[in-house]
């Protein structure tokens, strides 16, 4: 069952920030994020592995909520470079912790 | 000093041929991945090797066939391409949970 992102896509001026939502409708084993620019491979951003972990990269950083089977993607004072396709991918705890499927993503757009 | 390897980068092919994509990792991960994304950027799992053993195989056509040499290596074969077939495939590896991905082979069938 793939997760469900939300917004689609997001449009920010540089310095705005931004919230990405992944939910999912089974017990989740991890949450991961990844970023994909137009042409390129998805590149790992964070993991988050037990609930209400929080990470860091950068100024972007993930909350993880087990309970409400949610993760959430900050972007903190958004810069040019953040633009691209955002996915959470999931990790389920029937499926074991290898198996990803990925949500639909979330296009950001960060302009001038 | 390449992570993950695939080639070829560009696949256009007819419809009905057999072809094959080869990915290499360097990273001396014990699992790898194959992925494909379609033309709505929908990322989706199609096999997992670990130490050449077959441990996910998502429903996908019979004519999709990989094969693990080795632990550095995970091939793609297709046979009889269909028109459903054009999208990029990326290969991926994993040691423990983060996943590198290879820069992806975009196929079309024309």
């Amino acid at each position: 069952q793939q997760p469900v992102q939300s917004p689609q896509a997001v449009i920010l001026r540089e310095g705005e920030d931004a919230v990405i939502n992944c939910s999912s409708s089974k017990a989740l084993y991890s949450v991961h994020w990844y970023r994909q620019k137009h042409g390129e491979a998805p590149v790992f951003l964070m993991i988050l592995l037990k609930g209400g972990e929080q990470k860091g990269h950068e100024k972007i950083s993930a909350s993880f909520n087990v309970k409400k089977q949610q993760s959430s993607l900050y972007l903190t004072a958004s810069q040019l470079s953040y633009s691209g396709t955002y996915f959470c991918g999931t990790a389920y705890m029937d499926t074991g912790r290898r198996a990803l499927t990925f949500g639909s993503g979330t296009r950001l757009q960060v302009q001038p | 000093d390449t992570a993950v390897s695939q080639t070829p980068k560009y696949l256009v092919t007819q419809m009905g041929n057999d072809k094959s994509i080869k990915c290499e990792q360097n990273l001396g991960h014990d699992t790898m991945y194959w992925y494909k994304q379609d033309s709505k950027k929908f990322l989706k799992i199609m096999f997992s090797y670990n130490n050449k053993e077959l441990i996910i195989n998502e429903t996908v056509p019979n004519r999709f066939s990989p094969k693990s040499p080795d632990k550095a290596h995970l091939n793609l074969h297709i046979n009889s391409l269909e028109l459903g077939d054009s999208a990029v495939y990326f290969c991926a590896s994993s040691r423990y949970n983060e996943q590198f991905f290879g820069p992806g082979t975009r196929l079309t069938v024309l």
